[in-house]
């Protein structure tokens, strides 16, 4: 069974500092990777996946996301977070023979402050 | 592009009773799929229709709920008789069959069961 970790209930951080958020999953073969962001009222929207190739990948607003293999993690990141970034952030794994379920960690609210 | 329609936004109902809900994918958009998103949780997964067949229904609950895509476009997913442990947010989601990894969200139908 495949499953995806976000340890962080809550992540606070400044305007302007980087920030990450993390996710570790666990699944069989090599794994499909997604992050999406809730806005309040609002419905999921798609930031970045890791299909293949390039163990940094660019999203949607500035994000990045990196794919650690050993580690299994992949951790949402940005250079510098903006106040409107605050949402709560869902991490995704497809399983390679997972058809196409996703299975969806529980959620980390990021809080930017001015 | 119009996103994916969800209806109603919000839905109060008594345990016992039956309640639907109607989704209408991104036009040209043949996999739909259906998520439950308890407060505090990831979304689950309960139900993908490929057009209007059946591909993933594992975690559906069976004995309550009930789901159809009769044209291959909008669906409705039902519960019958809802429980409060019903309680959630249902998400309609849809994407191509070239890209069936990247889900675009409705707004979801909150559904309180009292």
């Amino acid at each position: 069974a495949q499953s995806v970790a976000q340890p962080e209930d809550q992540v606070n951080v400044a305007e302007g500092n980087p920030l990450t958020v993390k996710c570790t999953y666990s699944v069989s073969g090599n794994p499909y990777l997604f992050w999406y962001v809730q806005y309040p009222n609002r419905g999921l929207q798609f930031l970045l996946k890791y299909i293949t190739g390039d163990n940094l990948v660019k999203g949607s607003y500035g994000f990045e996301a990196e794919f650690n293999k050993s580690q299994t993690s992949f951790h949402l990141k940005k250079p510098s977070a903006l106040v409107s970034d605050s949402a709560l952030y869902f991490c995704a794994v497809r399983g390679y023979n997972a058809g196409n379920m996703l299975t969806f960690g529980g959620g980390t609210r990021l809080m930017v402050k001015p | 592009e119009a996103g994916v329609a969800q209806s109603p936004r919000y839905k109060i109902i008594e345990k016992r009773q039956s309640v639907a809900f109607w989704c209408n994918p991104i036009s040209g958009h043949a996999t739909l799929y259906w998520y439950q998103q308890i407060l505090g949780q990831g979304p689950k997964l309960l139900i993908q229709f490929q057009n209007n067949g059946v591909v993933d229904d594992s975690q559906l609950p069976k004995d309550r709920f009930s789901a159809e895509r009769l044209k291959g476009v909008d669906s409705t997913l039902k519960i019958q008789p809802a429980k409060l442990e019903d309680s959630a947010v249902y998400l309609c989601a849809s994407s191509l069959p070239r890209t069936p990894y990247e889900q675009y969200f409705g707004p979801g139908t909150r559904l309180t069961v009292t």
